[in-house]
């Protein structure tokens, strides 16, 4: 099983952008990289996910390098509602080809107004 | 809008007093899962079902059972809880290729008394 390492925690001003970085070594050929945002009292939120490259969508976007044994979130101009937990979370796969996962730490990035 | 919802959002049971939680999708995802998420920590990962195939994690109390009567619904049933068994439990589906992640609910607070 693939372990994720992330940062615990980080604060960031309203409006910047925000980078969090996650290593995964030991990732699989066939594993997909995911990132869910968890605000209190409420189930993860499916963020972005890419399996190489670059995947951008109406969020955030996905940075993952050739060697597939890290990712970056990038979070375009925060707001205070994006203070919350991110997750970076790398897929195991089961014998019926899904991915189970395991949640790692998560970061939690507290915007500042 | 397809969506995972979980009842009660709420659930207040005494120690020692069975309780069930449920779980019902209409995504039409093969898999589903149960998480236990308590105070500051990540969701932890109790079972899984892949249609009608369970899958137990190892370090899962015997306290813990699930059951998967069709696609669509799926229960955790504690059977003698404890009072470390307060936490938010998670139900999330999957389609079985693990693209686009997990789709979780809003979840359900356990309070035991």
């Amino acid at each position: 099983l693939a372990k994720t390492t992330q940062p615990i925690s980080m604060d960031s001003y309203e409006g910047q952008e925000v980078n969090i970085t996650c290593s995964h070594n030991n990732i699989a050929t066939n594993d997909y990289i995911t990132w869910y945002q968890q605000f209190p009292s409420q189930g993860p939120r499916f963020i972005i996910q890419g399996y190489k490259t670059k995947v951008t969508n109406e969020v955030a976007s996905l940075f993952i390098p050739a060697d597939r044994k890290s990712s970056t979130l990038s979070l375009p101009r925060v707001s205070l509602s994006d203070t919350a937990v991110y997750y970076c979370l790398v897929g195991q796969r089961e014998s019926g080809g899904y991915q189970k996962v395991t949640f790692g730490i998560g970061t939690k990035l507290q915007v500042i107004p | 809008d397809a969506m995972v919802i979980q009842n009660p959002r709420y659930q207040v049971t005494q120690f020692g007093k069975p309780v069930t939680l449920s779980c019902s999708q209409t995504l039409n995802h093969n898999v589903m899962y149960w998480y236990q998420q308590k105070s500051s920590q990540a969701p932890k990962l109790l079972f899984h079902y892949y249609d009608k195939d369970f899958n137990n994690e190892a370090d899962t109390p015997d306290n813990f059972q699930s059951r998967r009567p069709n696609t669509s619904f799926c229960f955790l049933d504690i059977r003698s809880p404890g009072l470390g068994d307060a936490a938010m439990y998670l139900c999330a589906t999957s389609r079985v290729t693990g693209r686009d992640g997990y789709t979780f609910g809003s979840g359900t607070r356990l309070t035991v008394v």
